[in-house]
């Protein structure tokens, strides 16, 4: 299993420009979270997806979309970047619902936009 | 709105020490998870704590959650190099979990 897969590791955007952020999980896991992490702060939700074709914001939603095609993958959209949206992405997922939600994260995505 | 704090933001631990370090959150749940982050790296699960009472032990950790004080601490015992990373704890609510700021832990001969 290699868990939950992230890519590119890095990657520097000009002012503007638009990329998608790519998450790949292989445990089956129905729920998948895109997260945001600045510097020195703790992670902050920007969207979620509890099944192929269900997808809600979170607390961060502004300038980025996602969408939710199969179980395995949960791309991230950055649109028009901004220096504001320079920070650390991780993706997570977990089996969701019930009473155990632990999620595992993957290896992140160190984003500058300049 | 859910609000989780942890308490100290920065810990310098001695080696052979023991601390802790507390996560107190705002609204009812039954469920909370610690994680810990080395630099540059992604989180890594510690404990998954799923009911008043429960505690959890890995080595020289220790977590314990209190649902009804709204409080789950993480306790280090006899603190080591190794164990120096950032700390989080991570409560759920409705299937999300809300973050708390973490607790950057250094230990120093």
């Amino acid at each position: 299993n290699a868990g939950v897969t992230q890519t590119p590791k890095f990657r520097i955007l000009k002012i503007g420009q638009s990329m998608t952020l790519q998450c790949t999980q292989d445990m089956n896991h129905n729920y998948m979270y895109w997260y945001r992490q600045d510097p020195g702060m703790g992670l902050k939700l920007i969207y979620y997806s509890v099944g192929a074709g269900i997808t809600d914001k979170g607390e961060v939603p502004n300038g980025y979309n996602v969408s939710r095609s199969t179980t395995e993958d949960f791309p991230l959209r950055l649109e028009l970047a901004a220096p504001s949206q320079t920070s650390v992405y991780f993706c997570a997922s977990s089996y969701g619902g019930g009473t155990y939600n632990e999620q595992f994260f993957g290896p992140g995505t160190r984003l500058t936009v300049l | 709105e859910l609000k989780v704090e942890q308490n100290p933001l920065f810990l310098s631990m001695q080696e052979g020490k023991n601390y802790t370090i507390y996560c107190n959150y705002s609204t009812t749940s039954d469920r909370l998870y610690w994680y810990r982050q080395d630099p540059g790296k992604s989180l890594e699960s510690l404990f998954v704590l799923l009911s008043n009472g429960a505690v959890k032990q890995e080595g020289r950790l220790m977590a314990s959650l209190d649902t009804k004080a709204r409080l789950s601490t993480l306790h280090i015992t006899a603190a080591v190099h190794d164990l120096s990373a950032t700390y989080f704890c991570a409560v759920d609510s409705w299937g999300k979990l809300q973050f708390g700021a973490g607790t950057q832990v250094v230990v120093t001969p």
